[in-house]
């Protein structure tokens, strides 16, 4: 299958809603990396993980790697985080080290008033 | 700061013609990367560079593709002979250094350049 598997394919949440996304991989990674692909194109990006959990006002993202899984939750639901929401995993085992990143599909979220 | 610039934005080009695709990293940047999107393989590695340097261009299809930086200011990715399935939105990337959890280095990219092969 897919080494990196994102779910949903798409999404749409009510303005003010929350909602999470969730990445699953088919092998240990080292690292995950969250983007948000805008209206225009450009890839936005929202966290980088080794472990465990971080925060950036409404968004929170998860990383276990043990479960390979990653998650990223968005509380309070705005218009302008409409877009493709992709993770990308970071292969290999050395974490000292640079890896490529492989991508998912992305989740398409609509925010809608 | 204007980000990773691309040019063209659009481009429309006729089988078997040639297309060149121009990246601008952000100054000071030493790593450049390029992908390539599609609705139906997602977003693919193509190769990248470090100071100037080809890294690894193992996602590169082998006979029609190629790219080169000649400066630190720009990259290009040229495709000879073009066919109907390099249709795709090209991606440029750029960080300070190797990006990723291992270094802290953020990954910017461009707003791509979409290639319509007819």
């Amino acid at each position: 299958g897919m080494p990196v598997e994102q779910n949903p394919p798409a999404l749409s949440l009510y303005e003010g809603a929350e909602s999470g996304l969730r990445c699953n991989f088919s092998t240990t990674m080292k690292g995950v990396q969250w983007f948000q692909q805008n209206h225009r194109g450009r890839l936005i990006t929202l966290f980088y993980l080794a472990q465990g959990t971080k925060e950036n006002g409404r968004l929170k993202s998860t990383f276990n790697s043990k479960e390979r899984y990653s998650t990223l939750h968005i509380k309070d639901a705005q218009l302008e985080d409409s877009g493709t929401y992709f993770c990308a995993v970071e292969e290999g085992a050395t974490a000292s080290s640079f890896s490529k990143l492989v991508f998912g599909q992305g989740t398409s979220l609509s925010v809608v008033p | 700061n204007a980000g990773v610039i691309q040019t063209p934005r659009h481009k429309v080009t006729g089988k078997g013609q040639e297309a060149t695709l121009w990246c601008e990293p952000i100054s000071g940047h030493s790593a450049v990367f390029w992908y390539r999107q599609t609705i139906v393989q997602g977003l693919e590695f193509l190769t990248y560079f470090r100071n100037q340097a080809p890294i690894d261009d193992s996602g590169m299809p082998k006979e029609r593709f190629s790219a080169q930086m000649p400066n630190q200011s720009h990259s290009t990715l040229k495709i000879q002979s073009t066919q109907p399935q390099d249709s795709a939105v090209y991606l440029c990337a750029s960080s300070l250094d190797l990006p990723g959890t291992h270094s802290g280095n953020t990954l910017y990219f461009g707003e791509g350049s979409r290639l319509i092969v007819v």
